[in-house]
């Protein structure tokens, strides 16, 4: 059981928006600690999507975009496409277990 | 253009010590900007973090794992190793090797470890 927790799942149809939550406590996302996203395809390596709460690395489009609260963060994904199916994971650093955690995956479903 | 690719066996014996290389082109491994990780994912489950080293050789590594934990820095040949102690069928996963620096924005493609007699 991961410290930060997303929806096992979420699922949108082509060109609507969708976000994924990642939920997380006072030692991680509340103590102030950034939250960086990742796009995983099966069998290879995660791709950086957002890092620093909301900045996009270069090549990463406009409609995808990344935003904290408190405890809490959100990755939103507009225009949604094909080829947007993937797993999503979000990442932070946790002081209480003095480590960089993931959260659990959100797999997103294109329909 | 930054490039990592770890290396390694892909079959370890219950109780032995799993030793994966990762070897970086396009950047310093000595660069201070940078630390380098490892990170894993079982079969089917998500991602845990190992640990990482730092250029001067820092290490911070995962409490759960600490115990049977090393990583090191090759500097004469721009990689970082990751040496695992007395594995079990736990540690059966993809083991990826990454650079971070507010995030870990660059992954090796992953090398599959399996632990079985």
């Amino acid at each position: 059981q991961s410290v930060l927790t997303q929806p096992p799942s979420v699922s949108g149809a082509p060109g609507q928006r969708v976000t994924i939550s990642c939920t997380g406590g006072n030692a991680n996302l509340g103590a102030g600690y950034d939250v960086h996203w990742y796009q995983q395809f099966p069998g290879t390596a995660p791709k950086l999507l957002i890092y620093g709460n909301y900045k996009r690395p270069s090549g990463v489009p406009d409609r995808i975009s990344g935003s904290k609260s408190g405890t809490s963060a959100s990755l939103a994904i507009t225009g949604l496409q094909a080829e947007d199916e993937a797993d999503y994971y979000c990442q932070s650093y946790d002081s209480s277990l003095s480590a960089w955690v993931f959260g659990g995956g959100t797999k997103l479903t294109v329909l | 253009q930054v490039q990592l690719a770890e290396s390694g066996p892909g079959l370890v014996k219950p109780s032995e010590t799993l030793s994966l290389t990762c070897s970086v082109s396009g950047d310093s491994i000595i660069n201070n900007a940078y630390y380098w990780g490892w990170i894993r994912q079982s079969p089917g489950k998500g991602l845990e973090w190992i640990g990482n080293i730092f250029s001067g050789g820092t290490t911070y590594y995962n409490p759960s794992l600490k115990s049977r934990v090393t990583i090191s820095l090759d500097t004469s040949k721009n990689q970082f190793s990751l040496n695992l102690t007395s594995v079990t069928a736990a540690d059966t996963a993809l083991y990826f090797c990454a650079r971070r620096h507010n995030a870990f924005d660059r992954w090796g493609q992953g090398v599959r470890v399996t632990v079985s007699s």
